[in-house]
């Protein structure tokens, strides 16, 4: 299995801050990475597909880039919204993995 | 568009098949090119895809699950579901049905608490 370590695992920022997460796989999953946010009690949200696409729907303050085995999403100013937890997973491989998480907290 | 619906029992005994259902609504199961899957998060955990379904009825499997997952689509009734076999408290979770396994998960649906206890 391709492993997805995301970093850091828990952020404390302010609003208006520019966040940025990474994630790295184990071995090379070209753009085939996306990125998720999920609030709780709640699904998932997808925000960016193919590494660095931005989903219908999402502010264009998120943005993703990266490719081959490093990978970044970038808030570029955190609104009290973006307040949740972010994870990546790559879709290169028939076996899907998720990264570990990173939750976005208030500073 | 689209929309998906977990359903299920939301409590099963240890030793047990978990089995849960996802109803497809405003769009076809068996529209090309659309992958299904299933996929949990332990309480307070990070989230595990546990496998999908083409709507031909090709499957793919975690491989760390696969000796106890099933997954079949049922066209008839644009539905989808899971089976979990040999279940123990390490399978108490929120599953969630998605639309996605060869590209990004674009629609979720809302999510199922399941407990394994007696």
């Amino acid at each position: 299995d391709i492993q997805m370590t995301q970093s850091p695992s828990t952020l404390s920022a302010s609003v208006g801050d520019r966040v940025t997460i990474t994630c790295r796989a184990s071995q090379s999953i070209s753009s085939w990475l996306a990125w998720y946010q999920q609030k709780p009690g709640k699904a998932p949200k997808l925000l960016i597909y193919k590494a660095s696409s931005l989903e219908s729907g999402v502010p264009s303050r998120f943005s993703g880039s990266g490719s081959g085995t490093e990978f970044t999403l970038t808030i570029s100013s955190l609104q009290p919204d973006d307040f949740a937890t972010y994870y990546c997973q790559q879709y290169n491989s028939y076996s899907l993995t998720f990264g570990g998480g990173t939750k976005v907290e208030i500073k | 568009q689209v929309q998906l619906q977990e359903s299920g029992p939301g409590l099963v005994k240890p030793s047990q098949t978990l089995s849960l259902t996802c109803t497809v609504s405003g769009g076809s199961i068996s529209s090309g090119g659309y992958y299904w899957s299933w996929i949990r998060q332990h309480p307070g955990k990070g989230l595990e895809w546990i496998g999908y379904i083409y709507y031909s009825g090709s499957t793919y499997y975690n491989p760390s699950l696969k000796s106890r997952v099933t997954i079949s689509v049922d066209t008839s009734k644009n539905q989808f579901s899971l089976k979990l076999s040999s279940v123990t408290a390490a399978d108490t979770a929120v599953y969630y049905c998605a639309e996605g396994g060869d590209d990004a998960f674009d629609i979720w649906g809302q999510g199922t608490m399941v407990t394994v206890s007696s």
